[in-house]
């Protein structure tokens, strides 16, 4: 039983194009995360929704859309690919918002490669 | 703002040896404070969370890190290391803000 899921796990692309990674959690948690991990395995919050609303918004290309149609999913739209999108991108979930103790369950990950 | 600085990007340890992870915070409230780890190709895994309770904290598989607001530091510690512990481990603060803020990581690796 997968907590917090994520496909695909890898996805390979070619500058310009239009991508989507998508996340599912079966936690029955109200915050949805996506997270970019470089090269560097620096990691850095990008979008988070509480419920179905956006909380947290970082500076983020617009290229980056996020959308939650429920409270268990919560997909990553990255329209004009870059090279510097390469990334590890990670969604995680948690029963409250981030400004609590609240643990974050991570998914596995997408590794995202752009040519 | 917040912040965590872990110092020592790398740190080797020979199995049943000590571990030792450093942590520094920044904040300018009492922070959550949080140890997570990510073996490789997976996601992150908390290990151990820090909630102004006790300032010794028990985590999972044998690590422990301790708050002491005098030394702004949260280090993670495990008395032996064991193979399976090779991994990287973040430290994050959280709290006066929105949004977890992690560490730059520190990757542990086991010498037999």
């Amino acid at each position: 039983d997968t907590a917090v899921s994520q496909t695909p796990k890898y996805l390979v692309t070619q500058m310009g194009n239009d991508k989507s990674i998508k996340c599912e959690q079966n936690l029955g948690h109200d915050t949805m995360y996506w997270y970019k991990q470089d090269s560097k395995k620096f990691l850095k919050i990008m979008f988070s929704y509480n419920n179905k609303e956006l909380i947290i918004n970082e500076t983020v290309p617009n290229r980056f859309s996020p959308k939650s149609p429920d409270k268990a999913h919560l997909n990553l739209h990255i329209n004009s690919l870059e090279l510097g999108d390469s990334a590890v991108y990670f969604c995680a979930s948690s029963q409250e918002a981030a400004s609590s103790y609240s643990e974050q369950f991570f998914g596995p990950g997408t590794r995202l490669t752009v040519l | 703002a917040q912040s965590v600085t872990q110092l020592g990007s790398h740190v080797s340890v020979s199995e049943g040896a000590l571990v030792l992870l450093r942590c520094n915070y920044s904040s300018s409230v009492p922070p959550y404070l949080f140890w997570y780890v990510q073996y490789p190709n997976q996601g992150l895994q908390l290990l151990l969370k820090y909630t102004s309770a006790a300032t010794l904290v028990k985590g999972i598989n044998g690590f422990e890190a301790e708050f002491k607001k005098s030394e702004t530091s949260f280090h993670l510690t495990k008395p032996s290391a064991h193979m399976s512990d090779a991994a990287e481990y973040f430290c994050a603060v959280s709290k006066g803000t929105d949004k977890l803020i992690f560490g730059t990581g520190t990757r542990l690796q086991v010498f037999p």
